[in-house]
């Protein structure tokens, strides 16, 4: 699987858009971007994923750019409850689907009131 | 929305003795996954299940630990003859059929050995 790098923590004032960045150079063609965050010591919430369009959703939206070696993940009007660690992680399902998640360290988004 | 729920949400065992844990999966889907995540740590795949059998483990995933899915509804993690390096919070994950699909999280259970 591809690398993924986030910085370790960020803040974001309470209802601003949080922008949460990831570099994937080393991404190949078949890997999809997946986007989790974990609220203290939930389980990881899945947000989003793409392959190289941007998406959106109810919760987020994905911008990767045109060569693929980079994302950035929004909230766009972010809440208290927002605070956790996100994860930005690279996976191509080859086989079908069983292959298993790394995740990293993760940006730990602090919402400032 | 349907979730992944795992049970019990904290369990308590002296070391040495054996621990099952329970998942119940998304109901429509086919491939589930235990993890897990040492206080302080990042979590870490141990293994995924599909067509009822092992599809991959990682290193942690030894013979101290198996899986079953007894039923159409459960998917269980055991571990046997439990070590103090076993406390942790573990995962169960499950997802749907269509590979690039998301795998969904349980909130976990927390173990600790005493």
């Amino acid at each position: 699987d591809a690398k993924t790098t986030q910085p370790p923590s960020m803040d974001c004032a309470e209802g601003r858009a949080a922008n949460l960045p990831c570099n994937h150079s080393t991404i190949s063609g078949n890997e999809y971007v997946y986007w989790y965050r974990q609220i203290h010591s939930q389980g990881p919430q899945y947000i989003i994923h793409g392959l190289k369009n941007n998406e959106t959703n109810e919760m987020a939206s994905l911008i990767i750019t045109e060569d693929r070696k980079s994302s950035t993940l929004i909230l766009p009007h972010a809440t208290l409850r927002d605070t956790a660690v996100y994860y930005c992680i690279v996976r191509e399902y080859s086989g079908g689907g069983a292959d298993g998640l790394t995740f990293g360290k993760g940006t730990h988004l602090i919402i400032q009131p | 929305e349907p979730e992944v729920t795992q049970t019990p949400s904290h369990q308590v065992t002296q070391m040495g003795q054996e621990v099952i844990l329970r998942c119940v999966p998304i109901s429509n889907h086919l491939y589930f996954y235990w993890y897990r995540q040492i206080l302080g740590q990042k979590v870490e795949f141990l293994v995924s299940f599909y067509n009822n059998e092992i599809s991959e483990k990682s290193e942690i995933f030894d013979d101290q630990f198996s899986v079953e899915r007894p039923d159409g509804s459960n998917f269980t993690l055991k571990i046997r003859s439990t070590k103090l390096e076993d406390s942790a919070m573990y995962f169960c994950a499950s997802k749907a059929e269509h590979p690039n699909q998301p795998q969904h999280f349980g909130d976990g259970t927390r173990l600790s050995i005493l």
